[in-house]
């Protein structure tokens, strides 16, 4: 079985600062892991995914995100925050051994002030 | 323009009702899937389908119903036993056997029973 978990479910940055969300995951097989984002009302936005290749992975809107096995995580970052940017994100892992079933976090709110 | 398209946006039903959302996707994905989307909880699976005429439960399949009988579309009908159906609903739709691939994201409908 497979879990992601969000560690906070509320992050708050200004504008101009770094941002970090955080995303642990638990899973039997080598996963497929993403990052997508979400604006009110709306549907979802594919940020970026790993799919086992180079560990450090590039997104759009200047985000990234790391795989790191031995810690189990998937950590999403951007340099310097937009006004945006603000919006909630959500980490999710899809196992190698089970071609459809996505897992989702319970997502991450970021809010970006001035 | 390929993609995902989600009916009505906006959705009222009345206490007892059935209600049908529409879901089609002209990607010519093999796997599509109904989430439901409440605040704080994420997005959880009600149903998914990887291929035409199957389709299986997810986590909360109970007073749900859905159909696959073209590959293009997945409609999901939220029945009168489904006791608290106020929520936000999102189908995604995706290359069954392609792991590495994202899911795709409609717009959502919002469903309120009144």
């Amino acid at each position: 079985a497979q879990s992601v978990t969000q560690l906070d479910s509320h992050v708050s940055v200004s504008e101009g600062t770094p941002v970090l969300l955080r995303c642990n995951y638990s899973s039997s097989y080598s996963p497929s892991l993403f990052w997508y984002v979400q604006h009110p009302n709306k549907g979802l936005q594919l940020l970026l995914k790993y799919t086992s290749a180079a560990t450090l992975v590039k997104g759009i809107n200047g985000f990234e995100a790391e795989f790191k096995k031995s810690e189990t995580s998937f950590h999403l970052t951007k340099p310097s925050a937009h006004m945006s940017d603000a919006a909630e994100y959500f980490c999710v892992v899809r196992p190698w051994s089970t071609a459809s079933k996505l897992t989702f976090g319970t997502g991450t709110r970021l809010q970006v002030t001035l | 323009d390929g993609g995902i398209t989600q009916s009505p946006k906006y959705l009222f039903r009345k206490e007892g009702q059935n209600v049908t959302l529409s879901c089609e996707q002209n990607l010519n994905h093999d796997a599509m899937y109904w989430y439901r989307q409440d605040p704080g909880q994420g997005l959880r699976l009600i149903y998914y389908s990887q291929i035409v005429n199957d389709f299986q439960k997810g986590d909360i399949a109970e007073g749900y119903s859905v159909s696959r009988e073209k590959k293009e579309s997945f409609p999901l009908t939220v029945t009168s036993a489904q006791k608290n159906p106020t929520a936000f609903y999102l189908c995604a739709s995706s290359p069954a056997e392609i792991r590495s691939t994202e899911a795709f994201f409609g717009q959502g409908t919002r469903l309120t029973v009144v």
